[in-house]
């Protein structure tokens, strides 16, 4: 079964124009991971946040992690058209690299 | 550059046939790979996790004498999809894990289309 869900699934917004995108998930967990993927290719890494950290910057990516309510937000800003892809969060239960769990899946696209 | 290296990308086969896709790590040595099943615009789906050197484990509801998970060394593990049918279509994604890398970052492949005809 899938932990996490995201939301919205589709986001369409203009260049220069911030994306959030959520995540929940349903079990504790170690941390959890954003990550992106171009259609058709493989995943590529975005950001990482531990179950004791509420927000975390990386370039122009913001996610904040709310343990209580067992959600996360990632914030792309001043989106361009080359961000145009799917976002997946992940969750990692222990944080031994053991596997992880994905949710569905967020298709952004950034009009040029 | 990649880390985490698959092949084929892309493969055609036919109905009954085996293919075998290959996960290396490029960088470091995995003790741990895992594959990974994604339909087009659906999540990733896991399969299996393959530890070198010993059986993979199985997610449930994955059959282990279809899919033939073998993790012979620390940069190597391969996935063959034996007698294959056209619902065995999809694309295939590993990663992998290892010693060589502090924290939880864990390397993707570009992922290897399967096309049963």
């Amino acid at each position: 079964s899938q932990q996490g869900e995201e939301d919205p699934q589709a986001l369409s917004i203009q260049e220069g124009e911030n994306a959030t995108m959520n995540c929940s998930y349903k079990t504790s967990i170690n941390n959890l991971q954003w990550y992106r993927q171009n259609s058709g290719r493989g995943l590529v890494h975005l950001i990482l946040i531990r179950s004791n950290e509420r927000e975390k910057h990386s370039g122009r990516l913001r996610v904040t992690l709310d343990t209580s309510k067992k959600s996360s937000s990632l914030l792309i800003t001043a989106s361009r058209a080359a961000d145009t892809a799917s976002y997946f969060c992940a969750t990692d239960p222990t944080g031994a690299n053991s596997k992880l769990t994905f949710g569905k899946g967020i298709t952004l696209s950034v009009r040029p | 550059g990649a880390v985490v290296s698959q092949h084929p990308s892309r493969v055609i086969c036919k109905s009954g046939t085996s293919v075998k896709i290959e996960c290396r790590s490029l960088d470091f040595q995995a003790t741990t790979m895992f594959w990974y099943r994604q339909f087009p615009k659906q999540s990733l789906m896991l399969m299996a996790t393959s530890n070198e050197g010993s059986k993979a484990t199985y997610e449930q509801g994955v059959e282990k004498d279809k899919f033939l998970i073998n993790h012979a060394s620390l940069t190597l593990s391969t996935l063959t999809v034996t007698s294959a049918h056209p619902e065995d279509s999809s694309f295939y994604i590993c990663s992998a894990s290892g010693t060589a890398y502090s924290g939880n970052t864990i390397y993707f492949g570009e992922g290897s289309w399967l096309t049963v005809v």
